[in-house]
């Protein structure tokens, strides 16, 4: 069956060090996101990508990147962690079609010590 | 005024009761609506989309209100399995989810 996966599901890092998460989908969709979610303000959006090579910024992308080599993954890249990201990030995917629904990955669960 | 808005809760009620969540959205011009279900720790998923006919799946009734800017959810004859947080959610300009912060249901026995 088709999926969405997120890796690694928890991480401890510290402060200023560079971290990779890691998001991989078997839909074949184009459209995948990043969302970060905190107490007190929802989902929020972090970077997106309509297709390869496309990358686009969010509400909340400062220290933030992302880089889409092919259809399937969209990594996300903390430059130099800081312990405002500590957080639960969250991708989802769509299909081409911007009005199809958003397939959720299980979740990462980061600390930033 | 933020984008989308929900009483955060918590909603505790018996099994069997009819609850109802309200949310408000800002953007006049948003075309697309959703409830999304959230359980502790998980992911969220898709509950259903909200149409401006109103719609209805089983126990759960969405309705659309676009002179108030208004989405509601019903939930009929509820059930332990429902307990959750149910998240209104709108599509932005960019393809993109907005949520709100979410509102929590416990059902109680």
């Amino acid at each position: 069956d088709a999926e969405i996966t997120q890796s690694p599901r928890h991480k401890i890092t510290e402060t200023g060090r560079q971290v990779t998460l890691a998001c991989h989908q078997t839909w074949n969709h184009n459209n995948m996101f990043w969302y970060r979610q905190d107490l007190g303000h929802g989902l929020r959006l972090i970077h997106y990508s309509y297709g390869v090579q496309d990358t686009n910024k969010g509400e909340v992308s400062d220290g933030y990147s992302v880089s889409r080599s092919n259809t399937e993954d969209l990594p996300l890249t903390l430059e130099s962690a800081a312990s405002s990201q500590t957080s639960v990030y969250f991708c989802a995917s769509s299909g081409t079609n911007r009005d199809n629904e958003q397939f959720f990955g299980p979740g990462t669960r980061l600390t930033v010590l | 005024r933020k984008e989308v808005e929900q009483d955060p809760g918590p909603f505790n009620v018996p099994e069997g009761a009819t609850v109802a969540f309200n949310c408000t959205y800002s953007n006049s011009a948003s075309q697309s609506f959703f409830w999304y279900r959230q359980d502790c720790r998980k992911e969220p998923k898709l509950l259903m989309s909200v149409y401006s006919s109103g719609n209805e799946d089983g126990r759960f009734t969405a309705q659309l209100n676009r002179a108030s800017q208004y989405i509601s959810l019903l939930i009929r004859d509820s059930k332990l399995s429902d307990s959750a947080t149910y998240l209104c959610v709108v599509r932005g300009s960019q393809g993109n989810l907005i949520f709100g912060k979410g509102t929590k249901l416990s059902v109680k026995p």
